[in-house]
C-alpha cells in the first residue's frame, strides 16, 4: 500500500515567518501535486511537479520534488493570513503499468497569525 | 466560476432519514470521485467512477452508495441516514486520472445528521 506521510500535522506561525512542510514516502509516485483547502471550500491544485529534482515556484511558495520522486517539500517565504488553511499532497500511483487514483497525505493544517 | 456543484452545501437531517447528494461537473470528465472528510482532516475515498455505468467502492467503508448514468451526474445515497454519518463530502472530477491537472474539488456538502 501506498502511503504518503505529511509533517507537521498542525502548524501556527506569526506574519511574516517562513516555513516548510513535508511529504514523504516509502514508494516512488509519477507525480506529486499539492493542494490548499481553505474551511468550508474543497481543496484547489497548486502545482503538478513530475521530474525528479523539479522546482517551481509561485509567487511565495517554493514546491520541490525529491530526486528519487518518493518526497516533495513546500516552502512558504514570509506566510500572510491568507496562507491559512491545510495543505494537502498528493501523488500519482501506477499498478501494473496502468495509472492509478491519487494518493492523499493526510495534509498540514496552517494558521499564520497576524 | 466553479465547474463542478454540489447540492446542498448544508443538510441537517434525522436519523433514518434516506438523502441523496448531487454533484455535477460541466468539464466532461470521465473520471469521478467522493470523498468523506471530517473538518481540517484527510480525505477517505469512498467510490469513484471511471466512466458511465462504472462505479467502484473506495478504501473507506461506507453505507452509501453511487449511480453513473450520464457523465456529468454522480449523485451519492443515503438509505438511511445516522449520526455516524455526519461529515463534510467532497466530490471531485479529474481528465484521465489526474496525474497532471489533478482532480477538480466542489465545495462539499456538510451533513449533520441529529
Amino acid at each position: 500500500t501506498q502511503l504518503l506521510e505529511q509533517s507537521p500535522q498542525f502548524l501556527s506561525i506569526q506574519e511574516g515567518e517562513n516555513l516548510t512542510v513535508y511529504c514523504n514516502s516509502s514508494s516512488v509516485f509519477s507525480s506529486l501535486q499539492w493542494y490548499r483547502q481553505e474551511p468550508g471550500e474543497g481543496p484547489v491544485l497548486l502545482v503538478t511537479v513530475v521530474t525528479g529534482g523539479e522546482v517551481k515556484k509561485l509567487k511565495r511558495l517554493t514546491f520541490q520534488f525529491g530526486d528519487a520522486r518518493k518526497d516533495s517539500s513546500l516552502h512558504i517565504t514570509a506566510a500572510q493570513p491568507g496562507d491559512t488553511g491545510l495543505y494537502l499532497c498528493a501523488g500519482g500511483t501506477y499498478y501494473g503499468g496502468s495509472q492509478g487514483n491519487l494518493i492523499f497525505g493526510k495534509g498540514t493544517k496552517l494558521s499564520v497569525k497576524p | 466560476e466553479a465547474d463542478i456543484y454540489q447540492t446542498p452545501r448544508y443538510l441537517v437531517i434525522g436519523t433514518g432519514k434516506k438523502i441523496t447528494l448531487e454533484c455535477s461537473q460541466t468539464m466532461g470528465h470521465d473520471k469521478m470521485y467522493w470523498y468523506q472528510q471530517d473538518p481540517g482532516m484527510e480525505l477517505h475515498l469512498i467510490h469513484y467512477s471511471y466512466g458511465v455505468n462504472s462505479t467502484e467502492k473506495g478504501d473507506l467503508s461506507s453505507e452509501s452508495t453511487v449511480s453513473r448514468i450520464r457523465t456529468e451526474h454522480f449523485p451519492l445515497t443515503l438509505e438511511s441516514a445516522r449520526p455516524s454519518h455526519t461529515s463534510q463530502y467532497l466530490c471531485a472530477s479529474s481528465e484521465g486520472f489526474g496525474q497532471i491537472d489533478g482532480y477538480t474539488f466542489g465545495s462539499g456538502t456538510r451533513l449533520t445528521v441529529v
